[in-house]
């Protein structure tokens, strides 16, 4: 089955520098790959999503890029902001009969 | 729209009690997902459910867990004679068409004492 890696679990930025989040999958027919934000005590939210047909996707402060032929892709958040403190998520499916699998998770903390 | 329902919002049960955790999908989505968090981790899948079937459970405990989604009322996660290791946080997404966009429900905190 899919199995999703995800790098740094945690990660510190200075208000207005950019994050950015690592994910790797091993199942080559993944082909939807959405990011959710977790904030404390909430609900994962959806953030962004991208699809197999595109490498890159963009929404505002956040983007997300897919390299299929290295199974990896990856969250940009620039000039961050103390509300985007929170724990992020990667997760990968096959867009069948597959659930999204998850990764573990990175804590981001934005420091005023 | 009201978005996916769960409830209780917190649950606290005795070793050897049942807990009972619903999930009622947002209007149109009639798939449902049910994941269990723990404490600074993941979200581990537990089972897929349509109306009246289960479509995929490779995450459920083999003992004590059980799932349904009826043709009417909400997704049922059971849990029976909880241990403190059952101590988590269980959320419910649903989909509309059951690829993409999953939404998730506020959770469940169940506590075992």
């Amino acid at each position: 089955g899919e199995n999703v890696e995800q790098h740094p679990s945690t990660l510190s930025v200075q208000e207005g520098d950019s994050a950015v989040i690592k994910c790797t999958y091993s199942d080559s027919a993944s082909n939807y790959f959405p990011w959710y934000k977790q904030e404390l005590g909430k609900r994962p939210q959806l953030i962004i999503d991208i699809r197999s047909n595109v490498g890159e996707k963009k929404d505002q402060r956040i983007a997300v890029t897919l390299n299929k032929t290295a199974k990896h892709f990856s969250l940009h958040i620039t000039e961050t902001q103390p509300e985007d403190s929170a724990v992020y998520f990667c997760a990968a499916t096959d867009s069948g009969n597959t659930p999204l699998v998850f990764g573990k998770g990175t804590r981001l903390s934005v420091i005023a | 729209n009201a978005g996916v329902m769960q409830n209780p919002r917190h649950l606290v049960r005795r070793r050897g009690q049942e807990a009972r955790l619903r999930c009622s999908p947002m209007k149109g989505h009639s798939h449902v997902y049910w994941y269990r968090q723990l404490p600074e981790e993941g979200l581990k899948f537990m089972v897929y459910l349509q109306k009246e079937n289960i479509i995929d459970e490779s995450g459920m405990p083999k003992e004590r867990f059980s799932a349904e989604f009826p043709k009417e009322g909400p997704s049922i996660l059971r849990i029976q004679q909880v241990v403190r290791g059952d101590s988590a946080a269980y959320f419910c997404a649903s989909s509309r068409d059951g690829r993409y966009g999953y939404t998730f429900g506020s959770g469940t905190r169940l506590t075992v004492v």
